[in-house]
């Protein structure tokens, strides 16, 4: 298996645009998660699906952000319009369910850059 | 409220030294325990879990449910242990919080 595969690896965009960022789960796994990493603020957890059903976008910072599933290997995060604040590296994460120590797999991440 | 902590940003000692990273967490039940790691240019990765009870890259945690702490150990660092080092518990629901994270330079 190839592992968790994210597009792009960087994107640059301007204030304002739209950013669609891309994620191919591990085939099987029926979790899915979104973490954005910075350095003021560590790794956070944005959203995570279960069988593509999102069951806490608590972490999603405003409306701005929104996370699709619409099939089991296929997720996207798109920021609608961004800012640069936005600025991080996106990782997408997979897990396999049944045990609670089954372990998140990464994805290499998206590093966006927002001028 | 649910919380991990790693209180140090930066962690540099000398090759050979032992090295211990901290870890605590506050949660209500008893969540999983995991380490995960990034070196340089790599993707975050699965270092170690509690359940496993298992030494990997010679790196060990115990969990102390007293102290709510799962600290990460190594008797000798080694130069190519340089990294970042996340402590992740998993709470119901497979909902994992990560740490601040914690760099670790070993200095040859």
């Amino acid at each position: 298996d190839a592992g968790v595969i994210q597009s792009p690896r960087h994107e640059v965009t301007e204030m304002g645009q739209e950013v669609t960022l891309r994620c191919k789960p591990i085939s099987g796994h029926d979790y899915l998660f979104w973490y954005r990493q910075t350095m003021m603020r560590g790794l956070e957890l944005l959203i995570y699906f279960n069988n593509n059903v999102p069951i806490d976008d608590s972490g999603m910072p405003e409306d701005r952000f929104s996370a699709k599933m619409p099939n089991a290997s296929f997720s996207t995060l798109k920021i609608q319009p961004s800012e640069p604040r936005d600025s991080a590296v996106y990782f997408c994460a997979s897990s396999l369910a049944g045990a609670r120590n089954s372990p998140l797999h990464f994805g290499n991440g998206t590093r966006l850059t927002v001028t | 409220a649910q919380r991990v902590t790693q209180p140090e940003k930066l962690l540099s000692v000398f090759k050979g030294a032992p090295v211990e990273l901290k870890c605590n967490y506050s949660y209500s039940g008893s969540p999983e325990l995991f380490w995960y790691v990034q070196y340089s240019r790599q993707r975050l990765q699965l270092l170690l879990r509690h359940i496993s009870r298992e030494s990997i890259k010679g790196f060990t945690a115990d969990l102390n449910k007293g102290e709510t702490s799962f600290h990460l150990k190594k008797p000798f660092a080694q130069e190519e242990d340089s990294a970042m080092y996340y402590c992740a518990p998993n709470t119901g629901g497979f909902k994992t919080i990560f740490g601040a994270g914690t760099r670790l330079f070993v200095k040859a």
